[in-house]
């Protein structure tokens, strides 16, 4: 069975930095590419960031480009999103993903940015 | 960013109906187009992909078609358990986006 876990999640002042962790299991994780999504509290869906199976390549969205960091490591089957800079706009539950169709989700964790 | 515009955003139905939602892009994305079902405080659920393929597990009441720009996801005899938000993606061009999503509702 496909699992995926967040943590790292919690309250952060804005200008701070948290990393999300996602833990894999029930599928050879080093094989998928993967991606962290967003939902903003009452809000729709968002795309965060993807990366390739051998963490080679990573796409962002724009409003995070040059603050949040996608990286893996396939040795511990783990996902990680360093978010750095927050913002107030950051808010949101966060969700890992396989990135195939995005067929499998986690619960996801929530970040806030507030003083 | 590709635009996509889920029509209508809100629907109000009954069980035993028919329920057509649509999703337009702002240029074309090939089949590259899924379906998601998110219920309150729960993780979206894939439930179609490349357009028209019907996710595993998935119940064959649900379906889709389009390609290029128009896409429409449709469910023969809506459910209790279908009452939902819905999400279309594209997932053709970075960044990937979704439509703002269809709140499907009892009536």
């Amino acid at each position: 069975e496909v699992q995926l876990v967040e943590s790292g999640g919690g309250l952060v002042q804005p200008g701070g930095s948290l990393r999300l962790s996602c833990a894999a299991s029930g599928f050879t994780f080093r094989t998928f590419w993967m991606s962290w999504l967003r939902q903003a509290p009452g809000k729709g869906l968002e795309w965060v960031a993807n990366i390739k199976e051998d963490g080679s390549e990573q796409y962002y969205v724009d409003s995070v480009k040059g603050r949040f960091t996608i990286s893996r490591d396939n040795a511990k089957n783990s996902l990680y999103l360093q978010m750095n800079s927050l913002r107030a706009a950051d808010t949101a539950v966060y969700y890992c993903a396989r990135d195939r169709w995005t067929d499998y989700w986690g619960q996801g964790t929530l970040v806030t940015v507030s003083s | 960013d590709i635009q996509l515009t889920q029509s209508p955003s809100f629907l109000s139905a009954s069980v035993g109906d028919r329920v057509t939602i649509t999703c337009r892009a702002s240029q074309g994305v090939s089949s590259y187009l899924a379906w998601y079902q998110q219920k309150p405080g729960k993780a979206p659920k894939l439930l179609i992909y490349a357009a028209s393929t019907l996710q595993s597990g998935v119940p064959s009441r649900f379906s889709g078609s389009g390609s290029g720009t128009e896409f429409t996801l449709t469910i023969s005899s809506l459910q209790p358990e279908d009452f939902a938000t819905y999400y279309c993606q594209q997932l053709n061009t970075y960044p990937r986006t979704f439509g703002q999503g269809t709140k499907v509702e009892i009536k």
